[in-house]
């Protein structure tokens, strides 16, 4: 199995701050996603990363992509009440299928 | 389009109990998937059929079985229920197109809250 870790776990905020959300890994993915995720629903995807060392900008999130496709990380720059919720990490495993292994989350509360 | 819809969203179940969970999917997606999401551990995939007619062990099937009922429908039977099954239950599609298995979306329904007591 491969292992996504997520860090921090819980992460709480004023709004305005900058944070920055890490998913680490010792395999490496085809691609990897970032999902997005309120409660009583179910996960809405963010982004895709593909290439390695790349970055992808939506709004004020940044998603990177390690050089070695196995790690990830999401900035969020001057957070905002809105920006609550549940971020989880996926990689992309497999040849021939979108089968993906998430990591454990990184609940994030933005306190206004 | 109503997206994924699973039914239903909130069940209580005794020890030995079986259920049926239902899920279906409005977008001619080809790829299907069962997850169960309990605190502390993301999403885990319990089954997957990557096409009509084929279905697939995840990580965790143990307790499990599906049938992909046709395209648009993929249903979770729980046999026997345990208490260790008590989590929320989340299906969701993607189109499956292997040329794009590396951008592909997986669209999630809302999730069905099981309790097994």
């Amino acid at each position: 199995t491969q292992l996504l870790e997520q860090s921090p776990q819980f992460l709480s905020i004023q709004e305005g701050e900058n944070l920055t959300v890490y998913c680490n890994s010792s395999s490496v993915f085809s691609s990897l996603q970032w999902y997005r995720q309120e409660p009583g629903e179910g996960p809405v995807l963010l982004v895709t990363v593909v290439t390695g060392g790349e970055v992808k900008k939506l709004k004020r999130l940044t998603f990177q992509f390690g050089d070695a496709r196995k790690d990830s990380s999401l900035h969020i720059t001057a957070a905002q009440p809105g920006d609550t919720g549940l971020y989880l990490c996926a990689g992309v495993v497999g040849t021939s299928g979108s089968r993906l292994t998430f990591g454990e989350g990184t609940q994030l509360t933005v306190n206004p | 389009n109503a997206g994924v819809t699973q039914t239903p969203k909130f069940q209580v179940l005794k020890t030995g109990q079986s259920m049926t969970l239902q899920c279906a999917q409005d977008m001619n997606h080809n790829s299907m998937y069962w997850y169960r999401q309990d605190p502390g551990m993301g999403l885990r995939l319990i089954y997957y059929s990557a096409s009509e007619g084929t279905t697939d062990k995840g990580e965790v099937p143990n307790g499990y079985n599906v049938s992909r009922l046709n395209k648009r429908e993929f249903s979770l039977r729980l046999e026997s229920a345990a208490p260790s099954q008590t989590s929320v239950y989340f299906c969701a599609s993607s189109e499956g197109l292997a040329r794009a298995y590396r951008q592909e979306t997986q669209y999630f329904g809302p999730g069905t809250r099981l309790l097994v007591l």
